[in-house]
């Protein structure tokens, strides 16, 4: 199957910086991207819909200062947490489907965010 | 709206007991996608199965089987014998059909399962 790349798998960063999170599909080209978060011990929910050379689509509650999302290929979308506080961490994945492809989507490894 | 629903938080067996997860969904959509996947300790999401809305057959690969009832909106997840290398946390969820064959999922709540030597 497609892959899906996510980097860093794990970032501690210190109260009041920046974290980058990058989600590239290696071997497709994705026109759309999503961002996931998942608190320890409970279910993925959907941050954004990333889509390709236009503005991401956040969810309801989602502060979109807060989550910058920039999707500036087909490959890579790039999920910034802006002045992180340790109520950000949490584990982050990203999916995407190759465009025009009636198939699954691909999830990347995850990354684990801890703010301290 | 869409909505899925795993009941079972928790689920502990014994190794080569047979378990089943439960999945119940709700959607208006009359076309849709039904995916289950497993997440272990390290957190990434391995995908196990996809099912569209049009095809009720039953499946089964190895000793995995999902038994998919339009009727009653589930799709239930069966694993056979299990083993220990099943532990892990298993996440039912739902799609809306796009036109450009994009995914916007609603997850389940997630099933943590313990298979016990």
């Amino acid at each position: 199957g497609a892959v899906v790349s996510q980097h860093p798998s794990r970032v501690i960063c210190k109260s009041g910086t920046s974290v980058k999170i990058e989600c590239r599909s290696l071997d497709f080209q994705a026109t759309t991207m999503f961002w996931y978060r998942q608190f320890p011990k409970q279910s993925l929910m959907l941050m954004a819909t990333s889509n390709e050379g236009s503005k991401a689509t956040y969810e309801q509650g989602v502060e979109k200062d807060k989550f910058l999302i920039n999707h500036a290929s087909l490959t890579l979308s790039t999920l910034t947490v802006t002045s992180a506080h340790p109520e950000d961490s949490s584990f982050y994945i990203c999916s995407a489907t190759e465009t025009g492809v009636n198939t699954e989507a691909f999830f990347g490894q995850g990354t684990r965010l801890t703010v301290v | 709206a869409q909505k899925v629903t795993q009941a079972q938080t928790e689920i502990s067996v014994v190794e080569k007991e047979d378990v089943t997860l439960d999945c119940v969904y709700e959607t208006r959509d009359t076309t849709y996608y039904l995916f289950w996947y497993k997440q272990p300790p390290s957190g990434e999401l391995v995908f196990l199965i996809r099912r569209n809305s049009f095809d009720e057959q039953n499946e089964i690969s190895g000793r995995y089987s999902w038994n998919f009832q339009k009727s009653t909106s589930s799709f239930n997840f069966t694993i056979t014998a299990s083993q220990v290398v099943d532990s892990a946390v298993y996440f039912c969820a739902l799609s809306e059909d796009t036109t450009s064959g994009t995914y916007k999922y609603i997850f389940g709540t997630g099933t943590r399962l313990k298979v016990l030597a």
